[in-house]
């Protein structure tokens, strides 16, 4: 069975300071690991896959197969960053089907 | 190109009653999924439609269920409604599945039952 834990319901970080969000995830293969977004009243977005290893506002995740983790990572934090950030999970050949980690909520402090 | 559309926004129903939710893909996309939100629960997948086929099922109930459309629009449906099926109710479109799709989420449903 295939599993994401996001181990912190809520992170308060200062502007400025450095961000990281956690996501271990199990899963007896090699998954597509992502990263969504849900800023406050707007609808769940992607923020960025392991896939395309791209930078998206900032923000990296680096897939550690070894320690089957995907944290998310931004040197320096923006107050625009509050939000709820939901680490997911699809497996190869699952079609469109995504097991989400229960969310961690950024809050981000002037 | 406009986005995954649900409606109705918001829905207030009574124990035992049902309930059908409806869902517009993004033009082209083929794939719908549909997702259970709760406070406790977080976010929980209830199935998949492909090609007016489901592709795939999470672990709901039978009195969930759902179908997609030659359009590609999908409804769900929720028999014999209960207190603990308040939720928010979401629904991803997709393209076909390949590797790196992006699933695009609608706004959801807000469904209480009282």
């Amino acid at each position: 069975a295939q599993r994401v834990t996001q181990p912190e319901k809520l992170l308060s970080v200062f502007k400025g300071a450095p961000v990281e969000l956690k996501c271990n995830y199990s899963y007896s293969g090699s998954p597509e690991l992502f990263w969504y977004v849900q800023y406050s009243r707007q609808r769940l977005q992607l923020l960025l896959r392991h896939i395309s290893r791209e930078s998206i506002k900032g923000f990296t995740a680096d897939l550690n197969k070894g320690e089957t983790s995907f944290h998310l990572k931004k040197p320096f934090a923006q107050e625009e960053d509050s939000a709820m950030y939901y680490c997911a999970l699809r497996a190869p050949g699952g079609g469109n089907k995504l097991t989400f980690g229960t969310g961690t909520q950024l809050k981000v402090e002037l | 190109k406009a986005g995954v559309t649900q409606t109705p926004r918001y829905l207030i129903k009574t124990r035992g009653q049902q309930v059908t939710l409806s869902c517009s893909p993004i033009s082209g996309h083929r794939s719908v999924s549909w997702y259970q939100q709760t406070p406790g629960q977080g976010l929980q997948f209830l199935f998949e439609y492909f090609s007016e086929t489901q592709r795939n099922k999470g672990n709901f109930p039978g009195r969930f269920s759902g179908r997609q459309f030659s359009n590609s629009r999908s409804e769900m449906n929720v028999s014999t409604l209960e207190l603990g099926d308040s939720a928010l109710y979401l629904c991803a479109s997709s393209l076909e599945g390949g590797r790196d799709t992006e699933a695009f989420f609608g706004q959801g449903t807000r469904l209480t039952v009282v």
